[in-house]
């Protein structure tokens, strides 16, 4: 079973830019979730979505946005760019029975805003 | 909300030797403990997981343990090998899908 796959895999943008990132869940998994990384502030959640609604939020300004399809491929949005939004950003999918399941992540999509 | 810390931030080991990675957490209500092993230009992998009704659990060289009064969690990896080496996150949740990670602990470990 293919793995959860992101594109694209690097970006470089400049500031004031809006950039949009892609993800595809494993064949099956209802749920995606995305993270951000970076060096200074870690692994933090970005929100979740699950049958086309955003479930969860983490405290992210309004320019992070996100949206699922029906096919539960999901796409994060990021408008007016700042430099301190360079980051590998992770989708993680998950089946979702109900209770706290095992995520999966992809390779993530490191963004550069110059 | 939710905080995990981990220690220590580094581990220098040497091949077959042990290594322990601490966590702690600070909501009680968290009840899932996944860890990650992250390689570089790779996304994280998942290498163990417990809930909060079970105290250990082991997987070949990997096992974890779980406090629940302490609110503590491990990572032990018996009998290193240099493939080890990565960066090892631990993380907490309470549902709906929202891990909150701990700061990722380099593990070295050298033939």
């Amino acid at each position: 079973k293919a793995g959860v796959t992101q594109t694209p895999r690097y970006l470089i943008k400049t500031r004031g830019q809006q950039v949009t990132l892609s993800c595809s869940p494993i064949s099956g998994h209802r749920s995606v979730s995305w993270y951000q990384q970076t060096p200074g502030q870690g692994l933090q959640f970005l929100f979740e979505y699950f049958s086309e609604t955003q479930r969860n939020k983490g405290n992210f300004p309004g320019r992070f946005s996100g949206r699922q399809f029906s096919n539960s491929r999901s796409e994060m949005n990021v408008s007016t760019l700042e430099l301190g939004d360079s980051a590998l950003y992770l989708c993680a999918s998950s089946l979702d029975r109900g209770t706290q399941e095992t995520q999966y992540f992809g390779p993530g999509t490191r963004l550069l805003v110059l | 909300g939710e905080n995990v810390e981990q220690h220590p931030s580094t581990l220098s080991v040497q091949e077959g030797d042990s290594a322990v990675i601490k966590c702690t957490y600070s909501d009680s209500a968290s009840n899932y403990f996944p860890w990650y092993k992250q390689e570089l230009g790779k996304g994280p992998q998942l290498i163990i997981d417990i809930r909060s009704n079970v105290g250990e659990k082991k997987d070949q060289r990997i096992a974890v343990t779980l406090n629940k009064t302490a609110k503590h969690f491990s990572l032990h990896i018996t009998e290193t090998q240099p493939e080890d080496s990565a960066v090892y996150f631990c993380a907490a949740s309470k549902g709906f899908q929202k891990l909150v990670f701990g700061t990722g602990t380099r593990l070295l470990v050298s033939p």
